[in-house]
């Protein structure tokens, strides 16, 4: 089975400073990596996902994250963040034989001025 | 364009009733799932279906059902409603593992 964490249930930031939001799984089989945002009231959105190949995996809204298999970790990074990006961020995790996502807890991003 | 749609948006009901949440998706996914999202929990999986008359239970299964009878649906029944199935609720639907989810909106359902 597979499992995820992550590690910081709030992040406050400033506008235009850099983010990351850590991820880590549990899996003993290969997995597929995923990254959703929700913004207040609305369902979630999909920002990337990890499937194979490259680690660095680029997705919408300026955001990125690296797969890191030795770690069993999976970053979310964005450079400079903008005061849109306030948001529930949620990691999930899925094996390759395609079983349910499991998510992680969430991620409170709150971007002030 | 396609859509996965949820209904109602809010519900309130009573404790001891039946209650059943609609999921209706036109993008043709086979896989359809049911989340509820709770403060500190994150979303944790109710049911889930691969195909037509296919389902299967997730972590919180006890106390919803769901059944599919066709592609584009699948209801979630609350057999007998408790103030702990206060909640959140998500469906989603998917082409394949590796494509992601797409989410309905969502219904805040409220026990009392």
């Amino acid at each position: 089975a597979q499992s995820v964490t992550q590690l910081d249930s709030q992040v406050p930031v400033f506008e235009e400073a850099p983010v990351e939001l850590r991820c880590n799984y549990s899996s003993s089989v290969s997995v597929y990596l995923f990254w959703y945002v929700q913004y207040p009231n609305q369902g979630l959105q999909l920002l990337l996902k990890y499937l194979s190949g490259s680690t660095l995996v680029k997705g919408i809204n300026g955001f990125e994250a690296e797969f890191n298999k030795s770690q069993t970790s999976f970053h979310l990074r964005k450079p400079s963040v903008h005061i849109s990006d306030t948001a529930e961020y949620f990691c999930a995790v899925s094996n390759q034989a395609g079983t349910a996502l499991i998510f992680g807890k969430g991620t409170t991003l709150s971007v002030s001025s | 364009d396609a859509e996965i749609t949820q209904s109602p948006r809010h519900k309130i009901t009573e404790t001891g009733r039946q209650v059943t949440l609609a999921c209706h998706q036109t993008w043709n996914h086979n896989n359809m799932f049911w989340y509820r999202q709770d403060l500190g929990h994150g979303l944790r999986l109710i049911h889930y279906s691969y195909g037509v008359q296919d389902t299967n239970k997730g972590e919180v299964s006890d106390g919803y059902s769901v059944s599919r009878s066709n592609t584009e649906d699948l209801p979630l029944t609350l057999e007998s409603a408790a103030s702990s199935q206060t909640s959140v609720y998500f469906c989603a639907s998917s082409a394949a593992a590796n494509y992601g989810y797409t989410f309905g909106s969502g219904t805040r359902l409220t026990v009392v």
